[in-house]
């Protein structure tokens, strides 16, 4: 089963453009994490984000949450070409089950 | 630390057949998960383990489907017998403290059942 869903699925811009994905997920959560899977290979983390934090920067990537809504959003900054990837969000679905469930995941293409 | 280990990188079976993907966690990580990639079904959750020990394995699909850690630095997942439907990606992750914390991806297994 998964936890999550991110929005959009599918996601191009221009090399220099800012790219915001979404995703909502259903639990109560300890923290939210996302990652980014390029093409044929495992997952890589990217920024974790606990529950009781509104926002965090890392480079060019920024994340907010909103555990009322049971969403959380990853902006990156002035896209490049190897930005290109999918990008999923991942909850561990509160309590003490510390789990790793993941969403659906958004593509995003980033055109040079 | 070399990372998540696993191997094969790619397999082809006939179906029927047993098939065994394994992965080497990072030394010193608690938790290993695995997951099973799809276009369909995105990333599922399996089974994941913590000190060796199958915490939850409500993920796996089938009785077909079996996950072992014998000790912390090796699991495997078991499918028997194979169908096509099983064909994947399998991911192995671990690490310290599940997912309150950074997980770390093995490569992935591509299973293709024919």
């Amino acid at each position: 089963s998964q936890q999550g869903e991110e929005d959009p699925q599918a996601l191009s811009i221009q090399e220099g453009e800012n790219a915001t994905m979404n995703c909502s997920y259903k639990t109560s959560i300890n923290n939210l994490q996302w990652y980014r899977q390029n093409s044929g290979r495992g997952l890589v983390h990217l920024i974790l984000i606990r529950s009781n934090e509104r926002e965090k920067h890392s480079g060019r990537l920024r994340v907010t949450l909103d555990t009322s809504k049971k969403s959380s959003s990853l902006l990156i900054t002035a896209s490049r070409a190897a930005d290109t990837a999918s990008y999923f969000c991942a909850t561990d679905g509160g309590g003490a089950t510390n789990k790793l469930i993941f969403g659906t995941g958004t593509l995003l293409a980033v055109q040079p | 630390d070399a990372g998540v280990i696993q191997s094969p990188r790619h397999e082809v079976t006939e179906m029927g057949q047993e098939v065994t993907l394994r992965c080497k966690p990072i030394s010193g990580h608690d938790y290993l998960f695995w997951y099973r990639q799809t276009m369909m079904r995105g990333l599922e959750l399996l089974i994941y383990f913590n000190n060796n020990v199958p915490i939850d394995d409500s993920g796996m699909p089938e009785d077909r489907f079996s996950a072992k850690m014998p000790n912390a630095s090796f699991s495997t997942l078991k499918i028997q017998p194979s169908e096509p439907r099983d064909s994947a990606v399998y991911f192995c992750a671990s690490s310290f403290i599940g997912g309150v914390t950074e997980a770390f991806f093995g490569q992935g297994t591509r299973l293709t059942v024919v």
